[in-house]
């Protein structure tokens, strides 16, 4: 069964330090893989995506990802934290033969500490 | 543009009761989505409108969950009755079809509507 875990359902960093936010997916085709944001009171926000093409992907808000193929992983990493990072991040997951089904991770709560 | 809509933003009711959540999706998006995350755990796909024709309702829990979209533009999702297991986000989403990218659909995502079954 296709699956997306999220390791941590709260990662608190200090600002201006690296973010890592880790995520890996269970599935027997190739998938297309998302990071979403959520921040409060708001819609999911679609930070980058990948879809077979480069496997490091450049997002918004200086977010990048990449797809490693032989560890079933697409973590996201930002190299230096703000406070306006403060969010839920969740990876998605949607496959070819279904692709409008996302399947989403239980999400990621991001701290930033001043 | 504007976004995707949804109302309330949240709503209290008791067991038993009736709930409507309204989405309004962004002008023009043929397609429709419902999910919804309970109690902080995965945001569940629960079903996906073409137009006014449901596409896929594989995850819609039971029949005491009702989704229209008379008209093919804003959709309701009634809940009658409601169970306390049922309290949670709804999230409604709304795409195009993406040109280019085959199969990627990117959803663009409303606040969500938060219920509470008490």
């Amino acid at each position: 069964a296709q699956s997306v875990t999220q390791l941590g359902s709260h990662v608190s960093v200090s600002e201006g330090a690296l973010v890592l936010l880790r995520c890996n997916y269970s599935s027997s085709v190739p998938p297309y893989l998302f990071w979403y944001v959520q921040y409060p009171n708001q819609g999911l926000q679609l930070l980058l995506k990948y879809t077979s093409a480069a496997t490091l992907v450049k997002g918004i808000n200086g977010f990048e990802a990449e797809f490693k193929k032989s560890e079933t992983s697409f973590h996201l990493t930002k190299p230096s934290a703000h406070m306006s990072d403060a969010a839920e991040y969740f990876c998605a997951v949607s496959f070819y033969s279904s692709a409008s089904k996302i399947i989403f991770g239980s999400g990621t709560r991001l701290s930033i500490r001043p | 543009e504007a976004g995707v809509t949804q109302f309330p933003s949240h709503s209290v009711i008791e067991k038993g009761q009736t709930v409507t959540l309204r989405c309004d999706p962004i002008s023009g998006h043929d397609n429709l989505y419902w999910y919804r995350r309970v109690m902080g755990k995965e945001i569940k796909f629960l079903l996906h409108f073409v137009k006014e024709s449901k596409q896929d309702e594989s995850g819609m829990p039971n029949n005491r969950f009702l989704a229209e979209r008379t008209g093919g533009t804003y959709s309701t999702l009634k809940v009658q009755p409601a169970e306390l297991e049922d309290s949670g986000v709804y999230f409604c989403a709304s795409s195009q079809e993406e040109t280019g990218i085959s199969g990627a659909n990117v959803l663009t995502f409303g606040a969500g509507s938060r219920l509470t079954v008490l």
